[in-house]
Formats: structure tokens, C-alpha cells, sequence
């Protein structure tokens, strides 16, 4: 079975600061790994993903997430936080042939001044 | 014009009704889930239909009864409801099957509360 886990259920950074948001994933198969980015009272909204290829993924709004299958992990970065960047973020796992998505438990960016 | 778009956004009701919640999405889509986000944030899927078809039921309760009349509307309808069943509902669609890869279209969801 697949499963993902998000160390830490709020992170809190001051605005300029570097963002890191972490998630490592448990497949007995090569993985598809998601970021996806909840803003309050809406759906979610896809940050990046990983699928093959360059192990270094970027996404929008400057984030971007590198993909280490010896640590099996997908962890979330920006380097430069901004206040608009606070929200629920969600690692999940698929794979091929899966046709669904299992998502972490999340991760709740706060920014501050 | 909103590309996953439900109704009601807000659905405040008392045990043992039935409700229904609606969801259409205008981007062409194959493919359309339901997913329940409990209390403390976390996500699960429901049911995936791929052009009318049910593909994926994850051992939901039968009281939830998914109806997909064409490939752009998957609804919900909940019978009985439960204290259990209050959770933040989201519709997603994405372009086919494929082989999992694919980004999901959510919808902004509908807050079910259950009194």
C-alpha cells in the first residue's frame, strides 16, 4: 500500500524566509508524487508533481520540490516565503495504474510579517 | 467560468435526511471523484466514475449513492445522514484514467454539517 507523511502539521516562517515543507512517501513501486496547495474555503490546487525524469521539479508561485528515492522523500521548498504563500499544503502518492491519489495529512503554512 | 463548480457550498442539516450534492465540470474531463476532507484536514476518496462508469468505490457507506448522468456530472446523494457524515465534500475531475499521473481539478467543496 502506499502512504504519505508530512512531518509537521504547522509550520510557521517570516515573510522572506526560506519555506520547507516536508513529505516522504512509503511504495513498493516507483512512485508519482503531488504537491497541492489549499487556500481558505477553496479546493486544491496543484503545486507541482513528479512523475519520471529530472528528479528536481518546479512548480508555480516559485516552489519547487526534488524527488530522493534513498530517502523517500518529496520535500517542498521556496526560497523566499510571501504572505500570500499561507495555506493547507498536501503531499500525495499514486502510481502507475493507480487511479487514485493518497494524500498526507497536511501541512498548514503560516507567514508573518 | 468556474471549471469544477458544486452546490450548495454550505448544506446544514438534521440527522435522517437525505441530501444531495451537485457537481459539473465544463473542462471536457473523463474523469470525476469525490473526495471527504475530515475535521482535521484529511482527504480521502469516495468514488472515481470515468465516462458514467464507476471505477473506484472505497468502501463507502451504501447510504452514499454516487449518480453520474454524463461525463460532466458526477452528484452525491447521502441518505440517513449521520453525526459521522459532517466533513467538507470535494468534487475533482481530471482528463482520463490514464496511468495516474494526472492533475486533478477540484472543486472549492461543500461543507456538510449534521446536527
Amino acid at each position: 500500500a502506499q502512504s504519505v507523511t508530512q512531518l509537521g502539521s504547522h509550520v510557521s516562517v517570516s515573510e522572506g524566509a526560506l519555506v520547507l515543507l516536508r513529505c516522504n512517501y512509503s511504495s513498493s513501486v516507483p512512485p508519482y508524487l503531488f504537491w497541492y496547495v489549499q487556500y481558505p474555503n477553496q479546493g486544491l490546487q496543484l503545486l507541482l508533481k513528479y512523475t519520471t525524469g529530472a528528479t528536481l521539479v518546479k512548480g508555480i508561485n516559485g516552489f519547487e520540490a526534488e524527488f530522493k528515492k534513498s530517502e523517500t522523500s518529496f520535500h517542498l521548498t521556496k526560497p523566499s516565503a510571501h504572505m500570500s504563500d499561507a495555506a493547507e499544503y498536501f503531499c500525495a502518492v499514486s502510481r502507475s495504474g493507480f487511479q487514485k491519489l493518497v494524500f498526507g495529512t497536511g501541512t498548514r503554512l503560516l507567514v508573518s510579517p | 467560468d468556474t471549471a469544477v463548480s458544486q452546490t450548495p457550498k454550505y448544506l446544514v442539516t438534521q440527522m435522517g435526511n437525505d441530501k444531495s450534492i451537485k457537481c459539473e465540470q465544463n473542462l471536457g474531463h473523463d474523469t470525476m471523484y469525490w473526495y471527504k476532507q475530515d475535521s482535521k484536514k484529511f482527504l480521502k476518496i469516495m468514488f472515481s466514475y470515468n465516462n458514467k462508469e464507476l471505477i473506484i468505490n472505497e468502501t463507502v457507506p451504501n447510504r452514499f449513492s454516487p449518480k453520474s448522468p454524463d461525463k460532466a456530472h458526477l452528484n452525491l446523494h447521502i441518505n440517513s445522514l449521520e453525526l459521522g457524515d459532517s466533513a467538507v465534500y470535494f468534487c475533482a475531475s481530471s482528463q482520463d484514467l490514464g496511468g495516474g499521473s494526472e492533475k486533478l481539478f477540484f472543486g472549492s467543496g461543500t461543507q456538510l454539517s449534521v446536527l
